[in-house]
Protein backbone atom coordinates (compact mmCIF):
# COMPACT_ATOMS: atom_id res chain seq x y z
CA UNK A 1 0.00 0.00 0.00
CA UNK A 2 1.42 3.67 -0.84
CA UNK A 3 1.91 6.24 1.18
CA UNK A 4 1.36 8.52 -1.55
CA UNK A 5 -2.82 8.09 -2.78
CA UNK A 6 -4.37 9.19 -6.03
CA UNK A 7 -7.65 8.96 -7.26
CA UNK A 8 -7.94 5.48 -8.94
CA UNK A 9 -9.46 7.54 -12.08
CA UNK A 10 -10.34 10.94 -13.57
CA UNK A 11 -12.18 11.19 -16.97
CA UNK A 12 -12.50 14.76 -19.45
CA UNK A 13 -13.73 15.27 -22.57
CA UNK A 14 -11.20 16.63 -25.34
CA UNK A 15 -10.22 19.91 -24.42
CA UNK A 16 -11.33 19.63 -21.13
CA UNK A 17 -9.05 20.10 -17.64
CA UNK A 18 -8.60 17.55 -15.71
CA UNK A 19 -6.10 17.55 -12.12
CA UNK A 20 -4.85 14.43 -10.82
CA UNK A 21 -4.17 14.49 -7.22
CA UNK A 22 -1.32 13.36 -5.06
CA UNK A 23 -1.86 13.02 -1.46
CA UNK A 24 0.86 12.17 1.39
CA UNK A 25 1.58 13.04 4.66
CA UNK A 26 3.86 14.77 6.82
CA UNK A 27 6.72 12.43 6.47
CA UNK A 28 6.91 12.79 2.39
CA UNK A 29 5.27 15.94 0.66
CA UNK A 30 4.44 17.59 4.05
CA UNK A 31 8.07 17.51 4.79
CA UNK A 32 8.68 19.71 2.02
CA UNK A 33 10.29 16.61 -0.71
CA UNK A 34 9.48 17.18 -4.05
CA UNK A 35 6.62 15.38 -6.15
CA UNK A 36 7.55 14.51 -9.71
CA UNK A 37 4.74 12.86 -12.05
CA UNK A 38 5.15 10.47 -14.99
CA UNK A 39 2.92 9.31 -18.02
CA UNK A 40 2.82 5.57 -18.44
CA UNK A 41 1.39 3.84 -21.44
CA UNK A 42 1.48 0.09 -21.06
CA UNK A 43 3.88 -1.96 -22.83
CA UNK A 44 6.12 1.52 -22.81
CA UNK A 45 8.66 3.26 -20.95
CA UNK A 46 7.21 5.29 -18.56
CA UNK A 47 7.74 9.20 -19.24
CA UNK A 48 9.05 11.87 -16.87
CA UNK A 49 6.23 14.25 -17.09
CA UNK A 50 7.15 16.69 -14.38
CA UNK A 51 10.05 17.02 -12.16
CA UNK A 52 10.46 19.02 -9.18
CA UNK A 53 7.16 19.75 -8.28
CA UNK A 54 6.36 22.49 -11.33
CA UNK A 55 8.87 21.95 -14.37
CA UNK A 56 8.70 20.03 -17.41
CA UNK A 57 11.04 18.60 -19.24
CA UNK A 58 11.91 19.40 -22.54
CA UNK A 59 9.68 18.48 -25.09
CA UNK A 60 6.39 18.28 -22.31
CA UNK A 61 3.88 20.26 -23.65
CA UNK A 62 2.77 22.95 -21.68
CA UNK A 63 -0.56 21.73 -21.38
CA UNK A 64 0.92 19.57 -18.42
CA UNK A 65 1.45 22.11 -15.06
CA UNK A 66 2.63 20.87 -11.34
CA UNK A 67 1.62 22.01 -7.98
CA UNK A 68 2.10 21.82 -4.57
CA UNK A 69 0.32 22.84 -1.40
CA UNK A 70 0.95 21.30 2.06
CA UNK A 71 0.87 17.36 2.00
CA UNK A 72 -0.32 17.30 -1.63
CA UNK A 73 0.74 17.65 -5.01
CA UNK A 74 -1.61 18.18 -8.32
CA UNK A 75 -0.75 17.37 -11.93
CA UNK A 76 -3.08 19.55 -14.67
CA UNK A 77 -4.01 18.65 -17.85
CA UNK A 78 -5.51 21.13 -20.17
CA UNK A 79 -6.61 21.21 -23.32
CA UNK A 80 -7.02 16.85 -22.79
CA UNK A 81 -5.93 15.42 -26.03
CA UNK A 82 -6.98 11.63 -26.93
CA UNK A 83 -3.45 10.82 -26.76
CA UNK A 84 -2.61 11.55 -23.04
CA UNK A 85 -5.13 8.48 -21.94
CA UNK A 86 -2.99 7.09 -20.06
CA UNK A 87 -1.49 6.17 -16.70
CA UNK A 88 -0.47 8.64 -14.53
CA UNK A 89 2.25 8.35 -11.26
CA UNK A 90 3.53 10.94 -8.51
CA UNK A 91 6.78 10.12 -6.89
CA UNK A 92 8.36 11.62 -4.14
CA UNK A 93 10.78 10.24 -0.94
CA UNK A 94 9.61 9.10 2.66
CA UNK A 95 11.31 9.60 5.47
CA UNK A 96 9.61 6.84 7.69
CA UNK A 97 10.46 4.29 5.45
CA UNK A 98 13.76 2.43 4.57
CA UNK A 99 13.53 2.74 0.77
CA UNK A 100 14.10 6.29 -0.94
CA UNK A 101 11.68 6.57 -3.51
CA UNK A 102 7.81 5.62 -3.16
CA UNK A 103 5.17 6.38 -6.06
CA UNK A 104 1.46 7.18 -5.57
CA UNK A 105 -1.00 4.64 -6.67
CA UNK A 106 -1.47 5.66 -9.86
CA UNK A 107 -4.68 7.29 -11.96
CA UNK A 108 -6.03 6.56 -15.13
CA UNK A 109 -6.95 8.97 -17.34
CA UNK A 110 -9.92 8.56 -20.28
CA UNK A 111 -10.20 11.03 -22.71
CA UNK A 112 -14.08 10.70 -23.49
CA UNK B 1 20.64 9.55 -27.33
CA UNK B 2 20.26 8.19 -24.29
CA UNK B 3 18.56 4.68 -23.66
CA UNK B 4 18.16 1.96 -21.67
CA UNK B 5 17.60 -1.59 -22.86
CA UNK B 6 16.39 -4.44 -20.54
CA UNK B 7 16.43 -8.47 -21.44
CA UNK B 8 16.88 -11.51 -19.99
CA UNK B 9 12.96 -11.90 -18.86
CA UNK B 10 11.55 -15.24 -19.09
CA UNK B 11 9.28 -17.77 -17.73
CA UNK B 12 10.58 -19.54 -14.40
CA UNK B 13 8.88 -21.44 -11.87
CA UNK B 14 8.38 -20.59 -8.20
CA UNK B 15 11.15 -20.91 -5.88
CA UNK B 16 13.68 -20.51 -8.42
CA UNK B 17 15.71 -17.89 -9.84
CA UNK B 18 16.49 -15.48 -12.90
CA UNK B 19 19.09 -12.48 -13.54
CA UNK B 20 18.18 -10.19 -15.68
CA UNK B 21 19.76 -6.86 -17.29
CA UNK B 22 19.70 -3.76 -18.35
CA UNK B 23 22.28 -1.65 -20.60
CA UNK B 24 22.65 2.22 -21.18
CA UNK B 25 24.34 4.11 -24.00
CA UNK B 26 24.45 7.68 -24.57
CA UNK B 27 25.39 8.85 -21.09
CA UNK B 28 28.18 8.15 -18.43
CA UNK B 29 26.72 5.12 -17.53
CA UNK B 30 30.13 4.81 -14.85
CA UNK B 31 28.86 7.87 -12.87
CA UNK B 32 25.40 7.19 -12.40
CA UNK B 33 23.68 5.58 -9.96
CA UNK B 34 20.80 3.26 -11.52
CA UNK B 35 17.64 1.87 -10.68
CA UNK B 36 14.75 -1.28 -11.02
CA UNK B 37 11.24 -0.42 -10.63
CA UNK B 38 8.40 -3.64 -11.23
CA UNK B 39 4.81 -3.24 -12.46
CA UNK B 40 2.57 -6.09 -12.03
CA UNK B 41 -0.36 -6.78 -13.90
CA UNK B 42 -3.18 -4.39 -13.06
CA UNK B 43 -0.67 -2.80 -10.03
CA UNK B 44 1.26 0.21 -10.22
CA UNK B 45 4.80 1.01 -10.33
CA UNK B 46 6.80 -0.56 -7.16
CA UNK B 47 10.31 0.58 -6.46
CA UNK B 48 12.75 -2.32 -6.03
CA UNK B 49 16.01 -1.08 -5.66
CA UNK B 50 18.73 0.91 -6.29
CA UNK B 51 23.05 0.88 -6.58
CA UNK B 52 25.07 3.51 -6.47
CA UNK B 53 28.06 4.50 -8.55
CA UNK B 54 31.72 3.35 -7.87
CA UNK B 55 32.58 6.71 -6.48
CA UNK B 56 29.79 6.00 -4.25
CA UNK B 57 30.98 2.71 -3.26
CA UNK B 58 28.36 0.88 -5.00
CA UNK B 59 25.85 1.31 -2.33
CA UNK B 60 23.01 -0.77 -2.83
CA UNK B 61 19.50 -0.42 -1.06
CA UNK B 62 16.46 -2.49 -1.59
CA UNK B 63 12.32 -2.26 -0.97
CA UNK B 64 11.09 -4.79 1.72
CA UNK B 65 9.43 -7.18 -0.30
CA UNK B 66 12.39 -7.93 -2.22
CA UNK B 67 15.27 -7.81 0.20
CA UNK B 68 17.53 -10.63 0.80
CA UNK B 69 15.84 -12.11 -2.23
CA UNK B 70 17.08 -10.28 -5.28
CA UNK B 71 20.60 -8.72 -6.00
CA UNK B 72 21.54 -5.45 -7.52
CA UNK B 73 24.53 -5.69 -9.20
CA UNK B 74 27.06 -3.80 -12.16
CA UNK B 75 29.22 -3.94 -14.61
CA UNK B 76 30.63 -0.60 -15.72
CA UNK B 77 32.68 -2.01 -18.61
CA UNK B 78 29.63 -3.40 -20.13
CA UNK B 79 27.80 -0.02 -19.18
CA UNK B 80 25.23 -2.64 -17.75
CA UNK B 81 23.57 -3.27 -14.27
CA UNK B 82 22.31 -6.78 -13.72
CA UNK B 83 19.17 -7.38 -11.16
CA UNK B 84 19.36 -11.31 -9.67
CA UNK B 85 16.55 -12.95 -8.48
CA UNK B 86 16.20 -15.51 -5.66
CA UNK B 87 13.30 -17.22 -4.32
CA UNK B 88 11.29 -16.06 -6.71
CA UNK B 89 7.39 -15.78 -5.75
CA UNK B 90 3.85 -15.86 -8.27
CA UNK B 91 3.77 -12.36 -6.86
CA UNK B 92 7.39 -11.32 -8.30
CA UNK B 93 5.08 -11.46 -11.53
CA UNK B 94 5.68 -8.40 -13.44
CA UNK B 95 7.43 -5.83 -16.00
CA UNK B 96 10.66 -4.86 -14.65
CA UNK B 97 12.35 -1.42 -15.83
CA UNK B 98 15.66 -0.09 -15.26
CA UNK B 99 15.77 3.83 -14.87
CA UNK B 100 18.39 6.41 -14.03
CA UNK B 101 18.19 8.66 -11.06
CA UNK B 102 18.28 12.44 -12.32
CA UNK B 103 21.92 13.79 -12.17
CA UNK B 104 22.21 16.16 -9.46
CA UNK B 105 19.63 15.21 -7.07
CA UNK B 106 19.47 11.88 -8.59
CA UNK B 107 15.44 12.75 -6.66
CA UNK B 108 13.80 11.45 -9.74
CA UNK B 109 14.39 9.17 -12.96
CA UNK B 110 14.66 11.08 -15.92
CA UNK B 111 14.66 7.93 -18.46
CA UNK B 112 13.42 4.47 -18.26
CA UNK B 113 13.96 1.38 -20.30
CA UNK B 114 10.89 -0.09 -22.20
CA UNK B 115 11.29 -3.05 -19.48
CA UNK B 116 11.48 -6.79 -19.40
CA UNK B 117 8.69 -9.21 -18.92
CA UNK B 118 8.89 -12.11 -15.93
CA UNK B 119 6.64 -14.46 -14.84
CA UNK B 120 6.81 -16.55 -12.14
CA UNK B 121 4.74 -19.63 -12.46
CA UNK B 122 4.34 -23.37 -12.45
Amino acid sequence: QSVLTQPPSVSGAPGQRVTISCTGSSSNIGAGYDVHWYQHLPGTAPKLLIYDNNYRPLGVPDRFSGSKSGTSASLAISGLQAEDEADYYCQSYDSSLSVPFVFGTGTKVTVL
Amino acid sequence: EVQLVESGGGLVQPGGSLKVSCVGSGFTFSGSAMHWVRQASGKGLEWIGRIRSKADRYVTAYAASVKGRFTISRDDSKNTVFLQMESLKTEDTAVYYCSRPSPGSGSYMDVWGKGTTVIVSS
